[in-house]
């Protein structure tokens, strides 16, 4: 079966950096993504990592071990606006195959 | 313009009624889902439809079943509705190419309650 693990939550103050782990198991892979959701929102699409190695974004950066099977998502100089649940998603050989983890609710405050 | 749209945005209905959701994309994907989170937030993927084929058809009860017409659009219907499928759904759609990733783009959800 496929399971993915990450923190349930996380509490950080503004301009500070905070990592989300995500660890997975999984029969068959391609990658790793992120995706941000605000309360309320819908999910919205973050990065992917296919290769091991750091992918950044602006603010955010993610990271892949493919032999770890582990990843992370950093996000620097927090804002309050970051405040939102994130979630890993392992890609899996399937068409349109996308499992996600249970989500990690990120509080920043002032 | 909006890539992905639902209707309704909520619905609230008894216990035994049959509802439909809508769902339509204008990113001419040719992949479609339908993921329900639940109160604890957990995202599951219910569907995926490809080219209007059905593709992924998790554990889900036969009460529940998708509609393609067409490529752009997906429709859940849910029959004899219970209080646990109270939740928000979320259609996405991507296009989707083997190995590469493509990023799935959300609806804004249907919050279902049942009563």
């Amino acid at each position: 079966g496929q399971s993915l693990e990450q923190p349930s939550e996380v509490t950080a103050v503004e301009g500070a950096i905070v990592q989300i782990n995500c660890t997975y198991q999984t029969s068959g892979f391609y990658g790793l993504s992120w995706y941000q959701q605000h309360d309320g929102g819908a999910p919205t699409f973050l990065s992917y990592n296919a290769l091991d190695g750091l992918e950044e974004t602006g603010r955010f950066s993610s990271f892949l071990s493919r032999s770890d099977s582990y990843g992370y998502l950093l996000l620097q100089e927090l804002q309050m606006k970051d405040s939102a649940s994130y979630f890993c998603a392992v890609r899996r050989p399937h068409a349109g195959k996308s499992t996600f983890g249970d989500g990690t609710t990120l509080t920043v405050k002032p | 313009d909006t890539a992905v749209s639902q209707t309704p945005k909520y619905l609230v209905t008894q216990m035994g009624n049959d509802k439909s959701i809508k769902c339509e994309q204008n990113l001419g994907h040719d992949t479609m889902y339908w993921y329900k989170q639940d109160s604890k937030k957990f995202l599951k993927i219910m569907f995926s439809y490809n080219n209007k084929e059905l593709i992924i058809n998790e554990t889900v009860p036969n009460r529940f079943s998708p509609k393609s017409p067409d490529k752009a659009h997906l429709n859940l219907h849910i029959n004899s509705l219970e209080l646990g499928d109270s939740a928000v759904y979320f259609c996405a759609s991507s296009q989707d190419g083997g190995a590469a990733y493509n990023e799935q783009f959300f609806g804004p959800g249907t919050r279902l309650t049942v009563l």
